[in-house]
């Protein structure tokens, strides 16, 4: 069974902290994906990363940075938090290939920053 | 910019009904069409996807009907029930990125 896990379901910080969210995938797959869900916006692919230590921009990068030491963790940080990154953030991972594999995704962290 | 515009935002469909969600993209290197379902506190899932060689595909009481002349897909929802009621997002890609992008989502309420 596919599993993606985010280190947490709820996060409270304040405007200026740094912002660690984790992301732990246990199917073996190359590519991971840091993105946003805010209503109305649907989701927005902020960055993702195809291979260890390898990082692409997404639609939505300004503010963030990610790092991927080992193929089954993809942090997203929030270098300094601020109130228009309260939202909720969502980790998927898949297969990669040029068939367009499924995208599967963790829970999702909802973080309010005050 | 949106490249995938989706609408109703929510629809509400009374139990037995069709629920019908329509798509439409711009990009024409676009040649994945894949729809996510997600529940109250949870990920989205895959649902039901599409290419473009073919105008309709089902799968159960999901049925996603394309039209590249057009460039738009659908998800008709056949029977909705109560359990039906999630969000559900339509997404596109191209041949040659593992990246999707999303429409806006549309929240389904199905009742009895």
């Amino acid at each position: 069974d596919v599993k993606v896990t985010q280190s947490s379901r709820y996060l409270v910080k304040r405007t200026g902290e740094k912002v660690f969210l984790e992301c732990v995938q246990d199917m073996d797959h190359e590519n991971m994906f840091w993105y946003r869900q805010d209503p109305g916006l649907g989701l927005r692919l902020i960055y993702f990363s195809y291979d260890v230590k390898m990082k692409e921009k997404g639609d939505i990068p300004e503010g963030y940075s990610v790092s991927r030491e080992k193929k089954e963790r993809f942090s997203l940080i929030l270098e300094s938090a601020s109130t228009n990154q309260t939202s909720m953030y969502l980790c998927a991972s898949s297969l990669f290939g040029i068939r367009q594999e499924t995208q599967y995704f963790g829970p999702g962290t909802r973080l309010l920053v005050l | 910019q949106q490249q995938v515009k989706q609408s109703p935002q929510s629809l509400i469909v009374q139990k037995g009904g069709i629920s019908i969600i329509n798509c439409a993209y711009e990009n024409t290197a676009f040649d994945y069409f894949p729809w996510y379902q997600q529940f109250p506190g949870k990920g989205p899932a895959l649902l039901i996807a599409i290419r473009p060689d073919v105008s309709e595909k089902k799968e159960g009481r999901f049925t996603i009907s394309f039209n590249k002349s057009a460039k738009q897909f659908s998800l008709h929802i056949m029977d909705s029930q109560p359990g039906d009621s999630a969000t559900y997002f339509c997404a596109a890609s191209s041949y040659n990125t593992d990246k999707l992008i999303f429409g806006t989502g549309t929240r389904l309420q199905v009742f009895p």
